[in-house]
């Protein structure tokens, strides 16, 4: 099976512009869950999605926003970009949920300048 | 509010050595927990878990020893590598949450020849 794949890889954007990060999950897995992850905070999580619906959510502002589509593909948007935002996005699917092993993409890395 | 410390940034072992890195956790609903490992560009990937029931499991040269009354874990590398030299993230969850992972800051271990 294709791992977790995401794009694009790398991203450069100005403050006060938004994004749009690009998951897709492993064939079959119907949870995906995106985090942040900046040097010494270790990965935060942003939030959870499941058969298109948010199921679970994290301590980030309303800028932070995502969706997810039928096909279990997600998106993860940032509106209004500030130099903070920058950061590596990985984004991590399972099968359904519980202790299911999440496995990760090799994540976006985002700047803000 | 960080719920999972890793409070050694790094670690440096020689090749063939026990790598023992450890993990503290502050939310006594936690009763499932992972390691990971990651290499720069690359995203996490997943080492061992086990569960609150167990106090160690074991999966060929790591073992993961989880102490519930000091809210304690720790991972055990036998013998280390020159390949495990990577940043080694621990996560906690909860049936109560989801499942949602609660990530430590990371260990960065280094293996030297």
């Amino acid at each position: 099976k294709a791992g977790v794949t995401q794009t694009p890889r790398y991203l450069i954007k100005t403050r006060g512009q938004q994004v749009t990060l690009s998951c897709s999950p492993i064939s079959g897995h119907r949870s995906v869950s995106w985090y942040q992850q900046t040097p010494g905070q270790g990965l935060q999580f942003l939030f959870e999605y499941f058969s298109e619906t948010q199921r679970n959510k994290g301590n980030f502002p309303g800028r932070f926003s995502g969706r997810q589509f039928s096909n279990s593909r997600s998106e993860m948007n940032v509106s209004t970009l500030e130099l903070g935002d920058s950061a590596l996005y990985l984004c991590a699917s399972r099968n359904e949920g519980g202790t299911d092993t999440q496995y990760f993409g090799p994540g976006t890395r985002l700047t803000v300048l | 509010d960080q719920q999972v410390k890793q409070n050694s940034p790094s670690l440096s072992v020689q090749e063939g050595r026990i790598s023992i890195l450890n993990c503290d956790y502050t939310n006594s609903m936690f009763d499932y927990f992972l390691w990971y490992k990651k290499y720069p560009a690359e995203g996490p990937t997943f080492l061992i878990s086990i569960s609150s029931i167990k106090d160690k499991n074991e999966d060929g040269r790591f073992t993961v020893f989880l102490n519930k009354s000091a809210k304690h874990l720790s991972l055990h590398i036998v013998p280390s590598q020159p390949g495990d030299s990577a940043v080694y993230f621990c996560a906690a969850s909860a049936v109560s949450n989801d499942y949602k992972l609660s990530f430590g800051a990371g260990t960065t271990v280094t293996v030297r020849a």
